[in-house]
Order: structure tokens, then C-alpha cells, then sequence
């Protein structure tokens, strides 16, 4: 079945450096891709998105493209503050009938001034 | 305008017991679907709600349940629990034609059985 595999947390970065998040996936068709981030108790929010291969999301920064040949939407961010603190999941959606999120296992990311 | 509305918040039952969780979507939504979190994990899908029927489900037993009102608010009910299904249960609202893209979720139920 479809699956997403995330790199194991926690990542742990100082202030302005830049972030790499690792996301494959396996799928038998064509999914949409999304990663989503969870501040501390509060709900998951939607970061960025990409529907089809080659596209870029992005959003605060945050950048994921699309890689069909590699099956990855790896989350990067140029210079990272502390407030990006945070749990994030990528997570994939196939078929226009499937009305469900396949989800990652999470990489804490915790940012040291 | 409120967001995704979830409760209560935190509740502990004993194993065997029932529980029920409660959802009411962001203002203008239709569609609930609800997750399980267990600690550590991401989420997986249990179920979908729209229109009042499930529409889609996910593979969990049948001991959990749902309901949907005429007011869009929604319902899970997990029925003689087990310590397993201790985890965040997340609701999330969309709109029924946006399906997976216009998720709005609410912060959670923590489930502790003991």
C-alpha cells in the first residue's frame, strides 16, 4: 500500500542555519503531496502543497518540490528562527476518489538561539 | 470565525468502557473526517463524514463509530476500549468538493485508557 517515510527526529539547528526534512514516498499512481506542521499543542496546519510532478510548494520560506524520479518532496528552509520550532509531517493523497491523508511518522525540529 | 472545534480535551477511561468524542467543523465546511494519533506517529485516517453517511474508512474495527448531524457537527465513539487506542484523535473539517486539499484541524482529544 501507498506509504510516506520521514527522516527520524529530532533535527536540531542553530538559528539562521539551513534545513533539510527528507520525505520519500511510495505510491501506485500519481498522489499529491503536502507537509504539514504541528506547534505544540495546537492542530496540524497545512505548510505547502504540490499536486503533480515538478511542482514547487512553498510557504514561510519553506520549500518542497516534487520529485516523481525520486519519489520526494524533501522540506528546505534557507535560514531557520526559532518560532519554526515545531513537529512536521508529509503526508500524500491519491486518487480523485480518496478522501484520506497517508502520513509520515514526524521530525521534531528544534531550533537553539 | 472560528476554526475546528474539538471535545473535551483530555478524558481517561478504563479498558471496556465506551467513549464518545465530539467535532464541530469551521463555519462553512460540510465535511468531517477523523484521526487517530498515537504517540509518536503520525496520524491515520478512520473515517469521513459528509452528508451525514461515512464515506470513506479506514482500517479500524468496528468498534469505532460514527455519526454525522444536520448541523455538519460530528461524533466518534469507540466502543469496549482497549489501552491500544489511547492516542490523539484529530477531527478534520473541509468542504465536500475540496476533499483532502481544504483540511482544517482542530487541536484533539488526548484518549488515555488505563
Amino acid at each position: 500500500g501507498d506509504s510516506v517515510t520521514q527522516m527520524e527526529g529530532p533535527v536540531t539547528l542553530s538559528e539562521e542555519a539551513f534545513l533539510t526534512i527528507n520525505c520519500t514516498y511510495t505510491a501506485t499512481g500519481y498522489p499529491s503531496l503536502f507537509w504539514y506542521v504541528q506547534y505544540p499543542g495546537e492542530g496540524l496546519q497545512l505548510l505547502l502543497k504540490a499536486t503533480k510532478a515538478d511542482d514547487k510548494g512553498s510557504n514561510k520560506g519553506f520549500e518542497a518540490t516534487y520529485r516523481k524520479e525520486t519519489t520526494s518532496f524533501h522540506l528546505e528552509k534557507g535560514s531557520v528562527q526559532v518560532s519554526d520550532s515545531a513537529v512536521y509531517f508529509c503526508a500524500l493523497s491519491e486518487g480523485d476518489s480518496n478522501y484520506q491523508l497517508i502520513w509520515g511518522a514526524g521530525t521534531k525540529l528544534i531550533i537553539k538561539p | 470565525d472560528a476554526g475546528v472545534t474539538q471535545s473535551p480535551t483530555h478524558l481517561i477511561k478504563t479498558r471496556g468502557q465506551q467513549v464518545t468524542l465530539r467535532c464541530s467543523p469551521k463555519s462553512g465546511h460540510d465535511t468531517v473526517s477523523w484521526y487517530q494519533q498515537a504517540l509518536g506517529q503520525g496520524p491515520q485516517f478512520i473515517f469521513q463524514y459528509y452528508e451525514e453517511e461515512e464515506r470513506q474508512r479506514g482500517n479500524f474495527p468496528d468498534r469505532f463509530s460514527g455519526h454525522q448531524f444536520p448541523n455538519y457537527s460530528s461524533e466518534l465513539n469507540v466502543n469496549a476500549l482497549l489501552l491500544g487506542d489511547s492516542a490523539l484523535y484529530l477531527c478534520a473539517s473541509s468542504r465536500g468538493w475540496d476533499r483532502v486539499y481544504g483540511y482544517t484541524f482542530g487541536s484533539g482529544t488526548r484518549l488515555t485508557v488505563v
